[in-house]
């Protein structure tokens, strides 16, 4: 599976979007993007995953750019709550439930 | 619907013991995935289990196997304990086509320390 490169922490205010980029750039032409986040203590947490189209669920959006090297996962209005590590990961559509984990992004949401 | 179930939550063992944690996956799931969390590694896969046969493994000694019954929970075995063996372990059910893959999801996670 290809390889992510994550900013290791972010912040952001309370109520305003929070952008997360991943760096996927050997991704190949079978292998999806997905987004999982571990709120401290926690098992990780499935938040959305894409192939080439942008995505949206209730709880964030996913920007895939047209080479597919990169992508952005979108909370529109971050919350608390939100407070977690996000992971992005590449995997091949029949890489089985085989998930490999980089260091992700430590998200802090401020009040 | 309940989610993936996780047993016991909390565990200590002495070094050169062994330990058996079990996961139930959500009803209907039959891919069942273990992984281990450490402050230094990271989340690292573990092996996977799909209808009772071994799909995929990870880099990981031969002190660690698992095991998945009919009813697709699935138990895992660490033999020998070492002291870089506490770590979170995490266990993870998906609904597996032969078409594509689903998300996984995951358990609260065993937190073993040994000592």
């Amino acid at each position: 599976d290809a390889k992510t490169t994550q900013p290791p922490s972010m912040d952001c205010a309370e109520g305003r979007a929070a952008n997360l980029p991943c760096n996927h750039s050997t991704i190949s032409g079978n292998e999806y993007v997905y987004w999982y986040r571990q709120i401290h203590s926690q098992g990780p947490q499935y938040i959305i995953h894409g192939l080439k189209n942008n995505e949206t669920n209730e709880m964030a959006s996913l920007i895939i750019t047209e080479d597919r090297k990169s992508s952005t996962l979108i909370l529109p209005h971050a919350t608390l709550r939100d407070t977690a590590v996000y992971y992005c990961i590449v995997r091949r559509y029949n890489a089985g439930n085989m998930l490999t984990f980089g260091g992700g992004t430590r998200l802090m949401v401020k009040p | 619907k309940a989610g993936v179930t996780q047993t016991p939550r909390y565990l200590i063992k002495t070094r050169g013991q062994q330990v058996t944690l079990s996961c139930s996956p959500i009803s209907g799931h039959r891919s069942v995935s273990w992984y281990q969390q450490t402050p230094g590694q990271g989340l690292q896969f573990l092996f996977e289990y799909f209808s009772e046969t071994q799909r995929n493994k990870g880099n990981f000694p031969g002190r660690f196997s698992g095991r998945q019954f009919s009813n697709s929970r699935s138990e895992m075995n660490v033999s020998t304990l070492e002291l870089g063996d506490s770590a979170l372990y995490l266990c993870a059910s998906s609904l597996l086509s032969s078409q594509m893959n689903t998300e996984a999801f995951f358990g609260q996670g065993t937190r073993l320390t040994v000592v």
